[in-house]
């Protein structure tokens, strides 16, 4: 299986400061058929199921603002909130799709400082 | 507009089997989408349970293969999951999801919590 480590656990950041969080991958998540990192980043917050993001590492999903971006290729990734907002308090997940079992990080906290 | 609605009970006694549905509305399990089972336990991360294609091919992952059953009810364009011989520690909020061509899991439902007890 491909493990995903997510770091920090958890990080509480001042409102309009960067928040970024790291996500480690065992094996390259790069597909080399279709020139892409098989990594989606995910945002849950309390009571609600996820919302996708980022997917293919870094491409925004429509709809959410771009004051979130990924970045990263191979086996190390990044997702950046550029200006944290107090909407943006809630739980981060990178996940990979290159290879089953489908695997998800084990989350990052973020909240206000 | 695409929605899915997780049902079943709540409450399941351990060794019985768990069994859960999915209802989709606005789309047909036939659109080539997979459709996904994902759970995560209370104040813990996301475990992908396993998926079904539009063409009825299922993966599951190899934790739960042994007692996991994706399966169609077409008639009612919905998707269940079934787990046997359940115990504590499938205690948990359960999930389904839809996926597109670019993401495994576009679309959530709201999730059913399932107590083993």
């Amino acid at each position: 299986d491909i493990v995903l480590t997510q770091s920090p656990d958890s990080l509480a950041v001042s409102l309009g400061e960067r928040a970024t969080i790291n996500c480690k991958s065992s094996q390259t998540v790069f597909y080399s058929s279709t020139n892409r990192n098989n990594l989606a980043w995910f945002q849950q917050k309390p009571g609600q199921p996820p919302k996708v993001l980022i997917y293919w590492a870094s491409t925004r999903e429509s709809g959410v603002p771009d004051r979130f971006s990924g970045s990263g290729s191979g086996t190390d990734f990044t997702l950046t909130i550029s200006s944290l907002q107090a909407e943006d308090v809630a739980v981060y997940y990178c996940q990979q799709y290159i290879a089953t079992p489908l695997t998800f990080g084990g989350g990052t906290r973020v909240e206000i400082k | 507009q695409v929605q899915l609605q997780e049902s079943g009970p709540g409450l399941v006694k351990p060794s019985q089997t768990l069994s859960l549905t999915c209802a989709v509305s606005g789309d047909s399990l036939s659109s080539g989408a997979y459709w996904s089972w994902v759970r995560q336990p209370a104040g813990k991360g996301l475990e992908w349970i396993g998926r079904i294609h539009a063409s009825g091919s299922t993966e599951y992952n190899p934790s739960l293969k042994s007692r996991v059953t994706i399966s169609f009810d077409t008639s009612k364009n919905q998707f269940s999951l079934q787990l046997r011989s359940v115990s504590a520690g499938d205690t948990a909020l359960y999930y389904c999801a839809r996926g597109n061509f670019y993401v495994d899991f576009y679309l959530w439902g709201q999730g059913t919590r399932v107590i083993v007890s």
